[in-house]
């Protein structure tokens, strides 16, 4: 079980945006900042976004990411193929002293 | 540029130990957070621990404390991850990262990944 909680997949067609949250507590999410990570099947997870909001160099203004309260969001824009992978959130837990990922969320492009 | 550089797949015996490496390049090693996640057979990942190489201090996840030992040689710009007495469920990827804190407090983010290391334990 997860600290924090992630749908295990969505799905959305080719254009269209789609929106995956991850839920927390005053603990972690609501005290912290948030980032995600995108795993293309059979790779290494990759940084997307950065406290709460911030995309690393080269990545694409379609990924888009923001945090209110005790839940985070990862909005990702003009869906495309290759976009089809597991995304998860991640952030500091001040009770466990030590960082946590959610379950990971799945992305069908259909 | 960046690189983190793991040691090859593996292949144990229960109750065996091993040593995973994660050689780092481009960045001063000694200087950031170094971490390592494991990530079981179709499973999501998990957050093992941090180790900032210079002062050798560690942060380790519950899950992992006193199951697992990271260690760090600056003079290699390596990181070390140390499974000992280990089991069938210890098989998984294990990736070493860059831990980075952005506007935290505390590094809780990975800005650079190894391939991962593939650890298979069975008799």
């Amino acid at each position: 079980q997860s600290v924090l909680t992630q749908p295990p997949s969505v799905s959305a067609a080719p254009g269209q945006k789609v929106s995956i949250s991850c839920s927390g507590t005053t603990s972690n999410i609501g005290n912290n900042f948030v980032c995600w990570y995108q795993q293309l099947p059979g790779a290494a997870p990759k940084l997307l976004i950065q406290d709460n909001n911030k995309r690393p160099s080269g990545v694409p203004y379609r990924f888009s990411g923001s945090k209110s309260g005790t839940s985070a969001t990862l909005v990702i824009s003009a869906l495309q193929t290759g976009d089809e992978a597991d995304y998860y959130c991640a952030t500091w837990d001040a009770s466990l002293s030590a960082g946590v990922f959610g379950g990971g969320t799945q992305l069908t492009v259909l | 540029e960046m690189q983190l550089v793991q040691s090859g797949a593996e292949v144990k015996k229960p109750g065996e130990s091993l040593k995973i490496s994660c050689k780092t390049s481009g960045y001063d090693f000694g200087s950031y957070w170094i971490g390592w996640v494991r990530q079981m057979p179709g499973k999501g990942l998990e957050w093992m621990g941090i180790i900032y190489p210079d002062y050798s201090e560690t942060k380790y996840s519950p899950s992992f404390q006193g199951q697992v030992t990271m260690s760090a040689d600056t003079s290699i710009s390596t990181a070390y991850l140390q499974l000992s007495s280990l089991k069938a469920s210890d098989t998984a990827i294990y990736y070493c990262a860059r831990a980075l804190d952005g506007y935290s407090s505390e590094p809780y983010f990975f800005d650079s990944w190894g391939r991962g290391t593939l650890v298979t334990v069975s008799s």
